[in-house]
């Protein structure tokens, strides 16, 4: 068991440039969530994913947001035209559907200038 | 909707002196609670969880935390605090009807002095 792993760890990019950012989950969890955490608050759900079918997105996840898992193993993250608002830590979890507890990654901290 | 209040932004506490963290929810159901901690710059590690039966539940790094329903209240507590507990802790509420997307606290950070 390796733990939840995401790259990059950061990335800093210019207002209005696309970022993508991975999650690679603990192998045997079937599901996988994104969480964004702004400095001095806690971690605020994006949406999430059982297998390859993305089941719920919160409403911070607007259109400009994208998330996919496309073969129920990875998932990627893309922001299209970043905005300083977005700056924030990005963080990946998964969990096995039944067993409930979430296991976080590092997360990818993202600025944006 | 889930809600999860931590009272107090920042607690300071001396190496070896107990601590209690306060943790209230909101939540129609019986909710899945958690507390996690997280290190400058990291991302979240597990302390305990609590689903259900015993509402005294144990965790790593000599944390434990108890569930009461009639409070709403899901508070860590350690005994006696080393200075590696220096860190953020969030407590977190998750359901199984919400896909178990877990609703988080704004966080304590807590400070150890010498």
């Amino acid at each position: 068991d390796t733990g939840v792993s995401q790259n990059p760890r950061h990335k800093i990019t210019k207002r209005g440039q696309n970022v993508t950012f991975r999650c690679d989950p603990i192998s045997e969890h079937n599901r996988l969530y994104w969480y964004r955490q702004t400095l001095g608050q806690g971690p605020e759900f994006l949406t999430y994913f059982q297998n390859e079918a993305q089941l719920e997105k919160s409403r911070l996840l607007s259109d400009r947001f994208s998330a996919e898992r496309p073969k129920g193993s990875f998932s990627t993250l893309e922001i299209q035209r970043t905005e300083q608002g977005d700056s924030a830590m990005y963080l990946c979890a998964s969990s096995q559907q039944g067993l409930e507890t979430q296991y976080f990654g590092p997360g990818t901290r993202l600025l944006v200038l | 909707a889930q809600s999860v209040t931590q009272p107090d932004i920042h607690i300071t506490v001396s190496e070896g002196a107990s601590l209690e963290l306060r943790c209230n929810y909101s939540y129609g159901a019986t909710p899945y609670l958690f507390w996690y901690v997280q290190s400058p710059g990291q991302g979240l590690q597990l302390l305990l969880k609590y689903f259900s039966g015993d509402t005294l539940v144990q965790g790593i790094k000599g944390f434990e935390a108890e569930f009461k329903r009639s409070q709403s209240s899901f508070n860590l507590r350690k005994p006696s605090v080393h200075w590696s507990d220096a860190a953020e802790y969030f407590c977190a509420v998750g359901a199984r009807a919400a896909g178990n997307k877990l609703t988080f606290g704004g966080g304590t950070r807590v400070l150890v002095k010498p």
